[in-house]
């Protein structure tokens, strides 16, 4: 039973160009969670997303991010015209629609740099 | 908004010191789970706490839930270098799915 499957691991973009990362939940999850983690911090939640529905973007900036998980295939976090300060690692991960005692799994994250 | 904060944020014990971190929340939580994220990999899920009062073991690890639903401790018994890494408190909110992280603890080890 495949985890939750993050690709690209390690992604190289020069200032302006877009980002595209993807996650694949577990088998069985139905809810999707994006996370960004700057170096030596913490974990801050962007958005939170079900197949077809954005659930909770309260921690997306405004401007330039957009989040999807469509009907079939991955969930994708996109960056248009990235700057320095995108540069982080992006983990996703994903539940099932009753927790339970389960937690989060999280993929092994993308690690973005912006040149 | 949910603001979860962790206490200290750098922890550096001799191997087989005791080691704890503890975690406050702002608002009363609907449970409280714990990660382990190592340098370079991912956090990895440890436990959650529902009830009140809560108490649960892995082994050397030790889970508490205070009383109020808004804070809580992880203690480590006799580390070992294997438990290098950061421990993340992580709270969910009444009617939530979402998990708002903690600042996170970073152990180390001196062998």
């Amino acid at each position: 039973n495949a985890g939750v499957m993050q690709n690209p691991r390690h992604l190289v973009r020069r200032r302006g160009q877009e980002a595209r990362l993807r996650c694949s939940p577990m088998k069985g999850h139905s809810h999707v969670y994006w996370y960004r983690q700057l170096p030596e911090e913490g974990l801050k939640f962007m958005v939170y997303l079900q197949k077809e529905n954005i659930i909770d973007e309260s921690g997306m900036p405004k401007e330039r991010f957009s989040a999807e998980f469509p009907k079939e295939g991955p969930s994708i976090l996109r960056i248009q015209q990235v700057v320095r300060g995108d540069s982080a690692a992006y983990f996703c991960a994903s539940s099932p629609r009753f927790q339970g005692y389960q937690g989060y799994t999280f993929g092994s994250g993308t690690r973005l740099t912006v040149v | 908004g949910q603001q979860v904060m962790q206490i200290p944020q750098y922890q550096h014990v001799q191997e087989g010191e005791d080691f704890t971190t503890y975690c406050n929340s702002s608002t009363t939580l609907s449970n409280i789970q714990w990660y382990k994220q190592r340098p370079g990999g991912h956090p990895v899920f440890l436990i959650q706490l529902v009830k009140s009062g809560e108490v649960k073991k892995q082994k050397r690890l030790t889970f508490q839930f205070g009383e109020a639903k808004k804070n809580s401790s992880l203690h480590i018994t006799a580390t070992q270098t294997t438990d290098v890494g950061t421990y993340f408190c992580a709270g969910q909110d009444f009617g939530n799915e979402k998990l708002t992280f903690g600042t996170g603890t970073r152990l180390t080890i001196i062998p």
